[in-house]
C-alpha cells in the first residue's frame, strides 16, 4: 500500500461547479496536511495548510482533515478555468520529510 | 528574482554521462529539498538539507546520486553514469525553517532527458 493515495483523474467539471479532491494516507504519524497546486511545467505552489482535524477555509477553497479516517479533502467552490491544474496533497511527518500524493489533474471547462 | 531558481531548465544528455543540476534557494531559507517528479506522478523526495548538512538523504535512489550545499545556500545535485530511467523533472524547494512549517517554495524544475 502506498503511503498516500489520490485519484489521478483527469477530472473535468463545468465552470462554477463545486470540486471535491481527496487523499487517503496510511501512516498515522503524519501531523501536517497540505494541498499544493501545480500548473503545467511549473513547480507546485502551496494552497492550504492544516494541522488539526476539521475544516479550514480560505476564499473559495476549503481543506478538510479527518485524522481518524486518514482522509483529507480539498473543496473548490465556484470553480474557474484558471483552477485547471494538478492538485497534490502533501503530508509532513514532523522530523522527516514531506510526502506527496500522485496528484489529481483538474480541468474546469468554460 | 526572489524565488527559487534552478538551472538548467532543460538538459538532454546521453546514457552514461555525468550531469549537474543547480538550485539557488530563496535568500535566508535554511532548509533546501530536492525532489524528482516523473510524468503523471507526484514529487518524490530525494534529499533534505538544513544549512550545509544533509539532514535526510534517504530518498537518493542509489550511489550515482549525490548532492552538496557547501555554503548553506546554493545546492548542486550530481548524477553520475546517467540512465534512461533518470529522466524526470528535478524540483528544488526551500523553506525558512524546514519541517513542520508547511510551506515549501518550489523552483520550476530542471527537466532531464537521458537518451
Amino acid at each position: 500500500q502506498k503511503e498516500v493515495e489520490q485519484d489521478p483523474g483527469p477530472l473535468s467539471v463545468p465552470e462554477g461547479a463545486i470540486v471535491s479532491l481527496n487523499c487517503t494516507y496510511s501512516n498515522s504519524a503524519f501531523q501536517y496536511f497540505m494541498w499544493y497546486r501545480q500548473y503545467s511545467r511549473k513547480g507546485p505552489e502551496l494552497l492550504m495548510y492544516t494541522y488539526s482535524s476539521g475544516n479550514k477555509e480560505d476564499g473559495r477553497f476549503t481543506a478538510q482533515v479527518d485524522k481518524s479516517s486518514k482522509y483529507i479533502s480539498l473543496f473548490i467552490r465556484d470553480s474557474q478555468p484558471s483552477d485547471s491544474a494538478t492538485y497534490l496533497c502533501a503530508l509532513d511527518n514532523y522530523g522527516q520529510n514531506f510526502v506527496f500524493g500522485p496528484g489529481t489533474r483538474l480541468s474546469v471547462l468554460p | 528574482g526572489a524565488g527559487v531558481s534552478q538551472t538548467p531548465s532543460n538538459k538532454v544528455t546521453e546514457k552514461g554521462k555525468y550531469v549537474e543540476l543547480r538550485c539557488d534557494p530563496i535568500s535566508g531559507h535554511t532548509a533546501l529539498y530536492w525532489y524528482r517528479q516523473s510524468l503523471g506522478q507526484g514529487p518524490e523526495f530525494l534529499i533534505y538539507f538544513q544549512g550545509t548538512g544533509a539532514a535526510d538523504d534517504s530518498g537518493l535512489p542509489n550511489d550515482r546520486f549525490f548532492a552538496v550545499r557547501p555554503e548553506g545556500s546554493v545546492s548542486t545535485l550530481k548524477i553520475q553514469r546517467t540512465e534512461r530511467g533518470d529522466s524526470a523533472v528535478y524540483l528544488c524547494a526551500s523553506s525558512f525553517q524546514g519541517l513542520g512549517t508547511g510551506e515549501l517554495f518550489f523552483g520550476e524544475g530542471s527537466r532531464l532527458t537521458v537518451l
